[in-house]
């Protein structure tokens, strides 16, 4: 079956460090890739994605690539604000039947940043 | 730029009893997914419909089921409610063929 495996947190960091949050996944076919944030009790909000080998999503500073040799597709950011505290989703979406583009998610990463 | 409405936002029920959950899709967004979110979990996917049909099935219990309307619009309807079953309740949309989905605020199921 299809997986999302992410490092597990809590991440605590200060003001303006580098984050790296790690996402691998399995999958039986060729799957997009997203990250999704959820700040303190809201809903998710799509951050990024990437849909083929290679591709970089990107938005608000955060930044992952598409790596189908290791199956990756870590989060990063170069330098963190307190306002980015939240919990982050790797999730991917395979094409099945017809519309079906379920998500299969990870865990979640609880990312604290400290002013 | 209009986004997932999901209502009620909070919900309180006693064990046993019914609810139904509901989900408006963003403008002209024909395909809708359920999820469900237990307390410091990842969320599951529950179902999906596209154009009234369901598309796909997941983690459902034989308790909940659902349908899609000809507005596009979407109810969860759960019965016998369990404690198990106090989670948030995603809903999202997206338009057929696209894998970006869009999700709403979520309604937050308590049974007492």
């Amino acid at each position: 079956g299809n997986s999302v495996t992410q490092m597990e947190g809590p991440v605590t960091l200060s003001e303006e460090a580098f984050l790296t949050i790690n996402c691998t996944y399995t999958a039986t076919g060729y799957p997009s890739l997203f990250w999704y944030v959820q700040y303190p009790g809201e809903g998710l909000q799509l951050l990024l994605k990437a849909t083929k080998a290679d591709d970089k999503g990107s938005n608000k500073g955060f930044e992952a690539t598409y790596r189908k040799e290791t199956t990756s597709f870590h989060l990063e950011k170069g330098s963190v604000q307190v306002s980015d505290s939240a919990v982050y989703f790797c999730a991917l979406s395979l094409a099945g039947g017809g519309s079906n583009y379920k998500l299969t998610f990870g865990k979640g990463t609880l990312l604290t940043v400290n002013p | 730029a209009a986004g997932v409405i999901q209502s009620p936002r909070h919900l309180i029920k006693e064990k046993r009893e019914t609810a139904t959950l509901k989900c408006y899709p963003i403008p002209r967004h024909d395909t809708v997914y359920w999820y469900q979110q237990g307390p410091g979990q990842d969320p599951q996917f529950l179902i999906s419909f596209y154009e009234k049909m369901q598309s796909d099935k997941g983690s459902i219990p034989d308790r909940f089921s659902a349908q899609q309307f000809s507005d596009y619009h979407s109810e969860l309807n759960m019965s016998s409610l369990e404690l198990g079953d106090s989670a948030l309740y995603f809903c999202a949309s997206s338009l057929v063929g696209l894998e970006t989905q869009y999700f709403g605020p979520g309604t937050r199921l308590l049974v007492l």
